[in-house]
């Protein structure tokens, strides 16, 4: 059983696009995030969000909008892609401070 | 800002031998947790070790363990008995656990470590 899974693996897309990454965990935590792997494969955080309430949001465009149904699921909705946006993008979960727990993560190219 | 560095881009091991991997961090506060995450091939990120700074026992994860010291705020990662499955990319990750605690994880350059046989 995975524990974070995220959909879909690749995504290959032309500029101007609109997509969706989905996401969703089955380890029942409280927390869950977006982080970006550019293609230097630095690692940096996007969003996270506690019961569903937004608690970072760290200064990404307004064309990425993350939505969280329920707790279970955070999903990220990319407007008007642009080649700058191709990247890994890692859904995580974590309850509490014992570590993240990362989904397979997705890979975006954007034409 | 905490910030964390990764000093060595690159480094490699012969099999069943012993590797340190650095990490440094900046952060003024006194209440965090530190990580090291392996991320292989496939692209997972998998977590390998965790520490909280208010522990001076440093935490070891069967072959692998780490070095904290906290007053030189830094945060070495020991293979030992390397294995091939251990090549990967290894990061470095600080995470606050103070009033302002989001959860989030700040992450170092990244190492890339080749086991050789």
């Amino acid at each position: 059983d995975t524990a974070v899974s995220q959909t879909p693996k690749y995504l290959v897309t032309q500029m101007g696009n609109d997509k969706s990454i989905k996401c969703e965990q089955n380890l029942g935590h409280d927390t869950m995030y977006w982080y970006k792997q550019d293609s230097k494969k630095f690692l940096k955080i996007m969003f996270s969000y506690n019961n569903k309430e937004l608690i970072i949001n760290e200064t990404v465009p307004n064309r990425f909008s993350p939505k969280s149904p329920d707790k279970a699921h955070l999903n990220l909705h990319i407007n008007s892609l642009e080649l700058g946006d191709s990247a890994v993008y890692f859904c995580a979960s974590s309850q509490g401070l014992q570590g993240q727990f990362f989904g397979p993560g997705t890979r975006l190219t954007v034409l | 800002a905490q910030t964390v560095t990764q000093s060595q881009p690159e480094m490699s091991v012969q099999e069943a031998e012993t590797v340190t991997l650095s990490c440094t961090y900046d952060t003024s506060e006194n209440n965090y947790y530190l990580f090291w995450y392996k991320q292989p091939p496939s692209r997972q990120m998998i977590l390998v070790i965790r520490q909280e700074a208010y522990k001076q026992q440093n935490a070891t994860e069967n072959r692998f363990s780490v070095n904290f010291q906290k007053a030189a705020k830094s945060f070495s990662l020991k293979i030992s008995d390397s294995q091939l499955g251990d090549t990967a990319m290894y990061f470095c990750a600080f995470m606050n656990h103070g009033s302002s605690n989001t959860g989030k994880l700040i992450f170092g350059q990244g190492t890339t470590l080749q086991v050789k046989p």
